[in-house]
C-alpha cells in the first residue's frame, strides 16, 4: 500500500532564516506530488504540484520554491522566511498525470515563524 | 477561476441525526468529486469518492452528485460525536498542462450535539 512521510511534525524558526520540508512517498511510482498551505482556520492553498522530476508549478507567487529531485521525494525550501509564511503545510500524492484519483495527504507540518 | 463553494458553517446536528453538507462548484468539465474530513490539528482524510450521477453509499456516508445543477452533498446518518469535523469538498479539475488538479473548498464546519 501506498504511504506519504512529511517531516518534521513541529517547527519554529526565526524570520529571516532558511527552510526545507521533505516529503516522500512509498508504494507508488510517478505520482502527481502536491505542496499546500493552510492558515489557522482557513483553507488548503496550493502552493506547488508535480507531475514528474524536475517538473514543478507554481500556483502563488512568493518567497518559497519546490523541487522534485526524485520520483518520490518533493522538498519545500525558503532562503528567507517570513512572518507570513507561518502555517500548517501540507504534502500530498496523486495517481498518475492524468488520473482522477483523489489526493492523500501526509500529516503535515506546523510551522511558526518568530 | 474555478471555485468550488461550501457554506462555512458551524453546522449543529443533535447525536444520532442526519447531517447534510453542501457543495457547488463552477468547472461543469470537473469529473471526479471527494468528501475530506478534517479533524482539528490535523491533516485531511479522504471518506467518500463519487464519480458519476447520483448516490453512493458507504457505512454510514452517501455521497450524492448531480452534474446538471453542478452540485454535490454528503449525507452523515446517526451523527456521532466523532463525526465533529471540518469537511471538504473537493473538485478535479484540468490544468493547461493537461495534468489533473483538485480544487478544494474552504470546509464546513460540523458539531455533533449530545
Amino acid at each position: 500500500s501506498q504511504t506519504i512521510h512529511q517531516w518534521p511534525a513541529t517547527l519554529v524558526q526565526p524570520v529571516g532564516s532558511p527552510l526545507s520540508l521533505e516529503c516522500t512517498v512509498e508504494g507508488t511510482s510517478n505520482p502527481n506530488l502536491y505542496w499546500y498551505r493552510q492558515a489557522a482556520g482557513r483553507g488548503l492553498q496550493l502552493l506547488f504540484y508535480s507531475v514528474g522530476i524536475g517538473q514543478i508549478s507554481s500556483e502563488v507567487p512568493q518567497n518559497l520554491s519546490a523541487s522534485r529531485p526524485q520520483d518520490r521525494q518533493f522538498i519545500l525550501s525558503s532562503k528567507k522566511l517570513l512572518l507570513s509564511d507561518s502555517g500548517f503545510y501540507l504534502c500530498a500524492w496523486s495517481g498518475d498525470r492524468y488520473s482522477n484519483q483523489p489526493q492523500h495527504f501526509g500529516d503535515g507540518t506546523r510551522l511558526s515563524i518568530l | 477561476q474555478k471555485e468550488v463553494e461550501q457554506n462555512s458553517g458551524p453546522l449543529s446536528v443533535p447525536e444520532g441525526a442526519i447531517a447534510s453538507l453542501n457543495c457547488t462548484y463552477s468547472d461543469r468539465g470537473s469529473q471526479s468529486f471527494f468528501w475530506y474530513r478534517q479533524y482539528s490539528g490535523k491533516s485531511p482524510e479522504l471518506i467518500m469518492s463519487i464519480y458519476s450521477n447520483g448516490d453512493k453509499e458507504d457505512g454510514r456516508f452517501t455521497a450524492q452528485l448531480n452534474k446538471a445543477s453542478q452540485y454535490v452533498s454528503l449525507l452523515i446518518r446517526d451523527s456521532q460525536p466523532s463525526d465533529s469535523a471540518t469537511y471538504l469538498c473537493a473538485v478535479t479539475t484540468r490544468t493547461y498542462s493537461s495534468a489533473s488538479k483538485i480544487i478544494f473548498g474552504s470546509g464546513t464546519r460540523l458539531s455533533i450535539r449530545p
